[in-house]
């Protein structure tokens, strides 16, 4: 069964400082790999997705996430974090039959002035 | 642009009683996800439905059920509600013809459901 892991649960970052948050997957076919944030209260918005081809993918609000097949990770970065950014991001697997989505636990990501 | 419309947005029930979740994907979208997420937790896949067919079925407890409509909105009917039913449920919906491997679900507001 697949599987993902998000090793932090908190985040504290000061406004303008970069991020990254962790995000390992458990999956015996080829992963397709996404993040989602949730704003409070708010419903989970797609930030990217990875399917295959560059490893590096550019997403919305100035994310990149980063494939490493060899770490099993597909870890998210922001290299300058505004006060906005405070949410709480999921790493989701997909499977190609079904398409369900399974989610990490999630990194609640809180911004510093 | 368009999406994901799930009605109500916050819904208070009492032990014992049901309630009805409505999804209306976004336009052109035929196909329907719902996911349940309890405090403190990430979404859990409940049901799926492609083309108004059950498509796949997650840990979606028997006292729920879904169906997806003609104009391919769906409802999750969820009767004998307990406690532990006080969530917040998602929505999501996707184009059938796929634009690559997997289709990406793009999500609603979700609703908040509470049981007194």
């Amino acid at each position: 069964a697949q599987s993902v892991t998000q090793p932090d649960i908190h985040i504290t970052v000061s406004e303008g400082a970069s991020l990254e948050l962790r995000c390992n997957y458990s999956y015996g076919a080829t992963p397709y790999l996404f993040w989602y944030v949730q704003s409070p209260g708010q419903g989970l918005q797609l930030l990217l997705k990875y399917f295959s081809g560059d490893t590096l993918v550019q997403g919305i609000k100035g994310f990149e996430a980063e494939f490493k097949r060899s770490q099993s990770s597909f870890n998210l970065r922001k290299p300058s974090v505004h006060w906005s950014d405070a949410a709480e991001y999921f790493c989701a697997v997909g499977e190609a039959a079904g398409n369900k989505l399974t989610f990490g636990g999630g990194t609640r990501v809180l911004v510093k002035p | 642009a368009a999406g994901v419309i799930q009605s109500p947005r916050h819904l208070i029930k009492e032990k014992r009683e049901t309630a009805t979740l409505k999804c209306y994907p976004i336009p052109r979208h035929d196909t329907v996800y719902w996911y349940q997420q309890g405090p403190g937790q990430d979404p859990q896949f409940l049901i799926s439905f492609y083309e108004k067919m059950q498509s796949d079925k997650g840990s979606i407890p028997d006292r729920f059920s879904a169906q997806q409509f003609s104009d391919y909105h769906s409802e999750l009917n969820m009767s004998s509600l307990e406690l532990g039913d006080s969530a917040l449920y998602f929505c999501a919906s996707s184009l059938g013809r796929r634009e690559g491997p997997i289709e990406t679900q793009y999500f609603g507001p979700g609703t908040r459901l509470l049981v007194l």
